[in-house]
C-alpha cells in the first residue's frame, strides 16, 4: 500500500535558523507532491506543489521543496525561519492516474521560538 | 471566490445524538473530500465524492458514519448516534483535478461529544 513517511513530529528551532522537513513516499509510479502548512487552529493551506519539471520547487513564504525521484523523496526547506513558522506541516502524495485521493503524512509540529 | 465553507464551525453535543456536518465545495470542483483530524491519529481521509457519486467510503470508522452530496454544492457528514470518542476536527476539501489534483480545505468543524 502507498504509505507517506514524515519522520520529525517535533521540531523546535531559533529564529533564523534554517529548516528541513524530511517526506518519503512508497510508491512505484508518478505521483504529485503536495505541502500543506496548518497554523494554530486554522485549517489546511498549500504552500507547495510538484508535478512536473523542474525538481526543485519554490512556493509561498519563502519555502521550497526538493523533489529527488531516486529516493522517493520531496524535502521541505527554509534558509531563515520566523516565530511566524510555528504550525504543524503535512506533506501528501496524489496518484496522477486513477484517484485523485491524498495520501498524507503524519505531519510534523514544528516550533520557532523567538 | 468564497472557498471551502463549513458549517457549523464548532459543535458540542450529547453522546447519543444525532450530529450533521455541512459543506460547500468551491464553485466548479467536481471532487470533495472529507476528513477527519485528531491528536491521536492525524489526519485521515473518510470518505470522498466525484461528481456526486461516493468514490471510496473506506475511510469511514463505522455504519454510525454516513455521508451525502445530493448536488454539485453541497454535503453532509452525519453521526448517528455520536460517541464522545468522535470528537475531532472535521475538514472538508474540495479539488478540480484537471493537471493536479490540489485540494483546497475549508475552515473545519470542531465536534466534541461529551
Amino acid at each position: 500500500a502507498q504509505s507517506v513517511s514524515q519522520h520529525n513530529h517535533h521540531v523546535i528551532l531559533s529564529e533564523a535558523a534554517s529548516l528541513e522537513l524530511g517526506c518519503n513516499y512508497s510508491y512505484g509510479g508518478t505521483v504529485n507532491l503536495f505541502w500543506y502548512v496548518q497554523y494554530p487552529g486554522q485549517h489546511l493551506q498549500l504552500l507547495l506543489k510538484y508535478f512536473s519539471g523542474d525538481p526543485l520547487v519554490k512556493g509561498i513564504k519563502g519555502f521550497e521543496a526538493e523533489f529527488i525521484k531516486s529516493k522517493f523523496s520531496f524535502n521541505l526547506r527554509k534558509p531563515s525561519v520566523q516565530w511566524s513558522d510555528t504550525a504543524e506541516y503535512f506533506c501528501a502524495v496524489s496518484l496522477t492516474s486513477g484517484t485523485y485521493k491524498y495520501i498524507f503524512g503524519t505531519g510534523t509540529r514544528l516550533k520557532v521560538l523567538a | 471566490d468564497a472557498g471551502v465553507i463549513q458549517s457549523p464551525r464548532h459543535e458540542v453535543t450529547e453522546m447519543g445524538q444525532e450530529v450533521t456536518l455541512r459543506c460547500k465545495p468551491i464553485s466548479g470542483h467536481d471532487y470533495l473530500f472529507w476528513y477527519r483530524q485528531t491528536m491521536m491519529r492525524g489526519l485521515e481521509l473518510l470518505i470522498y465524492f466525484n461528481n456526486n457519486v461516493p468514490i471510496d467510503d473506506s475511510g469511514m470508522p463505522e455504519d454510525r458514519f454516513s455521508a451525502k452530496m445530493p448536488n454539485a454544492s453541497f454535503s453532509t457528514l452525519k453521526i448517528q448516534p455520536s460517541e464522545p470518542r468522535d470528537s475531532a476536527v472535521y475538514f472538508c476539501a474540495s479539488s478540480y483535478p484537471r493537471g493536479s489534483g490540489e485540494q483546497y480545505f475549508g475552515p473545519g468543524t470542531r465536534l466534541t461529544v461529551t
